[in-house]
């Protein structure tokens, strides 16, 4: 089936450094997102993407997050900087474009597993 | 905001005995569910999203029925097989398609 690719997959960084997560999503999906799950809880939405907007971000996605796809490139997650609350999986997930009472599934990526020391 | 409840943190069965996962959920949009499965370092693939209102969809010997007057849609298995054994996650879509998880709940199948 299509997949999602996710790189790095582990990432260790120090405090206060940048990091860029990269997906590669479905390649006809134009809807984007970002979930992150710490360990041994659910998973929670950040921010989705479409058209070279943020849609919409949750209370998680803090002034040191940004989300970009440059044409043709990865959809990346950036935080600059990190802190160590960031340690986490983050996962990236793309579907079809949704519309008014119509929800398509999303398809997600295996995840890069952040730690920020 | 929309919320789902996954109220077992664990279930352990016997291969070849029936398994019902339960999840509610609360929206104020018109609800659009999903039951996600993940394996040990995979990343979560759907197995079922939800059809019209009492409707059963079935997926791999997987079924679940929406049923909007109790805000429900519980997963079930007539039969768990080994391969059964993961982290599985019910989610409701809310604003712009993005999901809200419930806590998840393990299945665990035993020979």
């Amino acid at each position: 089936g299509p997949k999602v690719l996710q790189i790095p997959s582990h990432q260790i960084i120090d405090m206060g450094q940048m990091v860029t997560l990269n997906c590669d999503p479905v390649s006809n999906h134009l809807y984007f997102y970002w979930y992150k799950q710490i360990l041994g809880q659910q998973m929670e939405f950040l921010v989705n993407f479409y058209n070279g907007k943020v849609m919409e971000k949750s209370k998680l996605f803090k002034d040191q997050f940004s989300v970009e796809r440059p044409d043709g490139s990865y959809f990346t997650l950036k935080i600059q900087p990190t802190a160590l609350e960031d340690s986490a999986v983050y996962f990236c997930a793309s579907s079809l474009v949704p519309g008014l009472g119509v929800r398509y599934e999303q398809y997600f990526g295996p995840g890069t597993r952040l730690t920020v020391l | 905001g929309d919320s789902v409840t996954q109220t077992e943190g664990l279930v352990t069965l016997t291969k070849g005995l029936p398994v019902m996962l339960n999840c509610t959920y609360q929206t104020t949009y018109s609800p659009f569910l999903f039951w996600y499965v993940q394996h040990l370092n995979e990343a979560p693939k759907l197995l079922l999203k939800s059809s019209t209102d009492n409707k059963r969809t079935e997926h791999q010997g997987f079924y679940a029925t929406l049923h909007k007057s109790s805000s429900s849609f519980h997963l079930q298995k007539s039969s768990v097989q080994l391969s059964d054994s993961a982290l599985y996650f019910c989610a409701v879509s809310g604003s712009f398609n993005k999901l809200t998880f419930g806590a998840g709940t393990r299945l665990a199948v035993c020979p």
